[in-house]
């Protein structure tokens, strides 16, 4: 059975990092396009970043130069390091399968909340 | 731009029929779409993928009161014999050919009466 499990929230102060961990079982990370979605307070969904089977990656503009997503071949993990943190980064965080690499997240986790404030 | 658009709200009666559009921006109108549900607090969950022309391919563990449609620059989900638990928000969804981008549009919010 697939499952993601993501860890790491919490409240941070801005200008803070925080580093959030999606595990995965039932499949291999390295092997999927991985993928991390956020959902602001009351808000819809927004792309945040993705990695390849191929190790490349791919991020929205409003968190370039500041958030980095990596994986772990051996802890089946993926990672987002989230730097420089601004209030309007608060939001549930996501970790996300896409299968097929078609574009389309197929699993997803049951997220975790960032709160950015002082 | 690519850009995905969706009415805030729907309503329909329980056991009755619901059809939620998606639809995309001029010039993308070839663009295969997925849907994914919200339950109230919760992860989103894969229902579907949608292409242009109207084939989709349910996820894992969906059951076939979900199904999708298109028409033109439109992308439908049509949800059967309605439950209370259908009650969730429903979010459409694409990718940027080229950048891999994902892009969603601004979700539905059903409301099961």
């Amino acid at each position: 059975e697939v499952q993601l499990v993501e860890s790491g929230g919490g409240l941070i102060q801005p200008g803070g990092s925080l580093r959030l961990s999606c595990a995965a079982s039932g499949f291999a990370v390295s092997d999927n396009l991985m993928t991390w979605v956020r959902q602001a307070p009351g808000k819809g969904l927004e792309w945040v970043s993705a990695i390849y089977s191929g190790g490349s990656t791919s991020y929205a503009d409003s968190v370039k130069g500041r958030f980095t997503i990596s994986r772990d071949r051996s802890k089946n993990t993926m990672f987002l390091q989230m730097n420089s943190l601004r209030a309007e980064d608060t939001a549930v965080y996501y970790c996300a399968r896409d299968r097929e690499s078609s574009g389309f997240p197929d699993s997803w986790g049951q997220g975790t909340l960032v709160t950015v404030s002082s | 731009q690519l850009v995905l658009t969706q009415l805030p709200s729907a309503s329909a009666s329980l056991g009755a029929s619901v059809k939620i559009t998606c639809t995309l921006s001029s010039g993308h109108s070839s663009y295969a779409i997925a849907w994914h549900q919200q339950l109230p607090e919760k992860g989103p969950r894969y229902l579907m993928k949608v292409d242009s022309d109207g084939s989709h391919n349910r996820g894992d563990g969906i059951p076939d009161r979900f199904s999708g449609s298109s028409s033109g620059a439109e992308r439908y989900l049509t949800i059967s014999s309605l439950q209370s638990e259908d009650e969730a928000d429903y979010y459409c969804q694409t990718w940027a050919t080229g950048i891999h981008d994902v892009i969603f549009g601004g979700g539905t919010k059903l409301t099961v009466l």
